[in-house]
């Protein structure tokens, strides 16, 4: 079946230092990803939306500036927390939209997350 | 606005139980409707969906019906495992600024014990 490959999954950092995670799809192409964040026991927040080639579209409240996205290709995308605080630290999780098929019925598949922590 | 309201957990139940995990959402427009689960330090595996008016969806002996009169997508399972423990996030999908975006709930954590 379709796999999202997210990378690292774990990672452990000071206070001023950047992080970036990626997002692959390894078996299908994605022309569109998405960026949520996820604090303990709690759902998923939308972050951001990314197509391939274009600018992020960023939900409300989110700083374009603190995380950034780049999606290259039809099967990367990554977000780069710049000047990461401890209050940064949570759940990141990556979702990749499947190109094929109606647009309205593309599947949407998830990674595993990456747990950020900063000290 | 687009929302899902998930019944708050946790559920504790024993094995072999009847499940039932209650989401009612507000939409505009005809929105797609997903039960996904996700186990501890994974990410969300979608377990079924539905995609119009009393579409029902089942896997692993869970299903979910799409009731646009009481706009509900309540998920059931007959029989629970102490596999099923997870917390299981009930979503809707539908289009906003141009995009398919999926709208989470809270999602409801549930856990099976022998």
């Amino acid at each position: 079946g379709a796999v999202v490959s997210q990378h690292p999954s774990w990672v452990i950092c000071k206070s001023g230092t950047s992080v970036k995670i990626e997002c692959r799809s390894l078996d299908f192409q994605a022309t569109t990803m998405f960026w949520y964040r996820q604090f303990p026991k709690q759902s998923l927040m939308l972050m951001a939306t990314s197509n391939e080639g274009s600018k992020a579209t960023y939900e409300q409240g989110v700083e374009k500036d603190k995380f950034l996205i780049n999606h290259a290709s039809l099967t990367l995308s990554t977000l780069t927390v710049t000047s990461a605080h401890p209050e940064d630290s949570s759940f990141y999780i990556c979702s990749a939209r499947d190109s094929q098929g109606p647009y309205s019925n593309q599947p949407q598949h998830f990674g595993d997350g990456t747990r950020l922590s900063i000290l | 606005g687009n929302s899902v309201t998930q019944m708050e957990g946790p559920v504790t139940l024993s094995e072999e139980a009847f499940l039932t995990i209650n989401c009612t959402y507000t939409a505009t427009g005809y929105p797609s409707l997903f039960w996904y689960v996700q186990y501890p330090g994974e990410g969300l595996q979608l377990l079924l969906k539905a995609t119009k008016a009393d579409d029902k969806g089942s896997n692993k002996g869970f299903e979910a019906t799409y009731r646009k009169e009481t706009t509900s997508f309540h998920l059931e399972k007959g029989s629970v495992q102490v596999s099923d423990s997870a917390v299981y996030f009930c979503a809707l999908r539908t289009k906003s600024g141009g995009y398919n975006k999926l709208i989470f709930g809270a999602g409801t954590r549930l856990a099976v014990h022998p």
